[in-house]
């Protein structure tokens, strides 16, 4: 198994200002997800962080407002730029259940997750 | 855009009682459908991985079916205890396109009280 820890596990942030939230796994790993979950709405993909290459974002995320960071294979960071109340939310981040087998069929370990609250 | 429900999105039942709930999901290009147990300020925990039509898994008090033809599981919790309030959450694992990523329902939230 993997443990993951994530800091900050909330904060209250203010309009205008950006958050670095911070995810350590406790194994090598070479996919890392970040999701978030908007109050009442599914828990949502944001974007992969792979080590050594770009970030691959879903539609409807882009780069300049979640900017990755993944600079070993063991931790991300994942930055909401320029906030607003709608980014209020809990972001995890999670890593593939390894090695894949039949049975794990992508499962994946998760975080404790940021609660992030947007004045 | 992927249709992955859950229902009833909140319920509330006393200690004792056996509950159940549903997620339903595209009934074609399955893969599998994957059940989380998220308990407040923790990490979600997976529960199951289903694959086949006819799946039933179980974990304890806990146990899930599958049916892949009509696009439907249900989650059954036999005698609910009150640490198996939480949200449960099921998501959908396409076989193709979607690059392997899974698409979550908004969870059921159960609460059992004493």
């Amino acid at each position: 198994s993997a443990v993951i820890s994530q800091k900050p596990s909330r904060d209250i942030c203010q309009r205008g200002t950006s958050l670095t939230i911070q995810c350590q796994v406790d194994s090598q790993v070479t996919m890392m997800f970040w999701y978030r979950q908007q109050p009442g709405q599914s828990l949502t993909l944001i974007a992969t962080a792979n080590q050594g290459s770009e970030a691959t974002y879903e539609s409807g995320f882009v780069i300049d407002k979640f900017p990755i960071s993944r600079p070993n294979l063991t931790f991300s960071t994942l930055t909401v730029s320029n906030m607003s109340p709608e980014d209020s939310s809990i972001y995890l981040c999670s890593v593939p259940i390894s090695p894949r087998t039949a049975n794990s069929t992508d499962t994946q370990y998760f975080g404790p997750g940021t609660r992030l609250t947007v004045l | 855009i992927l249709n992955v429900e859950q229902s009833p999105q909140s319920l509330h039942v006393q200690e004792g009682d056996s509950t159940n709930f549903t997620c339903s999901f595209p009934s074609s290009n399955f893969y599998a459908l994957h059940w989380y147990r998220w308990e407040t300020a923790k990490s979600p925990e997976a529960l199951f991985v289903m694959t086949l039509n006819g799946d039933e898994k179980k974990k304890g008090r806990i146990s899930a079916t599958l049916n892949t033809k009509e696009g439907y599981s249900y989650l059954y919790i036999k005698g609910s205890q009150p640490e198996d309030s939480a949200t449960y959450l099921c998501a959908f694992h396409p076989l193709t396109g979607g690059g392997n990523k899974l698409t979550f329902g908004t969870g059921t939230q159960l609460k059992v009280e004493l």
